[in-house]
């Protein structure tokens, strides 16, 4: 299974700050790397497909970049919304693995 | 506009099968790949196993042969069954719609998630 790795676990900012959560996977995928949000007591909503792709309905202060196997998630100018836990996942190849989990929490 | 909704039993006993629908509504069950996924304080998200409209299965090794995925595009409908539970099985228990019917398609789409608890 390939393995992905999120740094930091948490990480606290504040409204207008820029935040930058990385993904490393085990081995490399490629671009098949997407970035999911969690809010409290709700499931994840995908964010960013494929390392760069913004899904339908995400701001554009979100972006996504990398490859191979080194990842980052940006949230430029936090809002109160954004406040949540971050996930990583690939989907280069089954079985589909997610990271631990990206905390992010208001200063 | 598409929603998923989980439902099943809240508690199931250990040793016993864990028996869960997924309802489609608002969209078409074919021409996607539909998973089932989980999340626990201990294991995170886990992905369980999908199915598409033809009825091709794929599901994960670390599961040990336990799991049956199925369509019913009849009643718009997806189920999942988990044999022999434990109580490492305890967690909310999500299904979701790929995102496009390719290879390498993301969780487009999930439900709100349901939780199971394996006690006796």
């Amino acid at each position: 299974d390939i393995q992905m790795t999120q740094s930091p676990s948490s990480l606290s900012a504040s409204v207008g700050d820029r935040v930058t959560i990385t993904c490393r996977p085990s081995q490399s995928i490629s671009t098949y790397l997407n970035w999911y949000q969690q809010r409290p007591g709700k499931a994840p909503k995908l964010l960013i497909f494929a390392a760069s792709n913004l899904q339908s309905g995400v701001p554009s202060r979100i972006s996504g970049s990398g490859s191979e196997t080194n990842f980052t998630l940006t949230i430029n100018s936090l809002q109160p919304e954004d406040f949540a836990t971050y996930f990583c996942q690939q989907s280069f190849d089954y079985p589909r693995t997610f990271g631990q989990g990206t905390k992010l929490e208001m200063k | 506009q598409v929603q998923l909704q989980e439902s099943g039993p809240g508690v199931v006993k250990p040793s016993e099968t864990l028996s869960l629908t997924c309802s489609i509504s608002g969209g078409s069950i074919s021409s996607h790949y539909w998973s089932w996924l989980r999340q626990s304080p201990g294991r995170g998200l886990e992905w369980i196993g999908y199915v598409y409209k033809s009825g091709g299965t794929s599901d994960n090794p670390s599961l040990n042969g336990r799991v049956t995925i199925s369509i019913d595009t009849s009643k718009s409908q997806v189920s999942l069954k988990l044999r022999s539970v434990t109580a490492a099985d305890t967690a909310i228990y999500y299904c979701a719609r790929h995102l496009g019917s390719g290879w390498y398609a993301p969780f487009g789409l999930w439900g709100q998630g349901t939780m199971v608890t394996v006690s006796s």
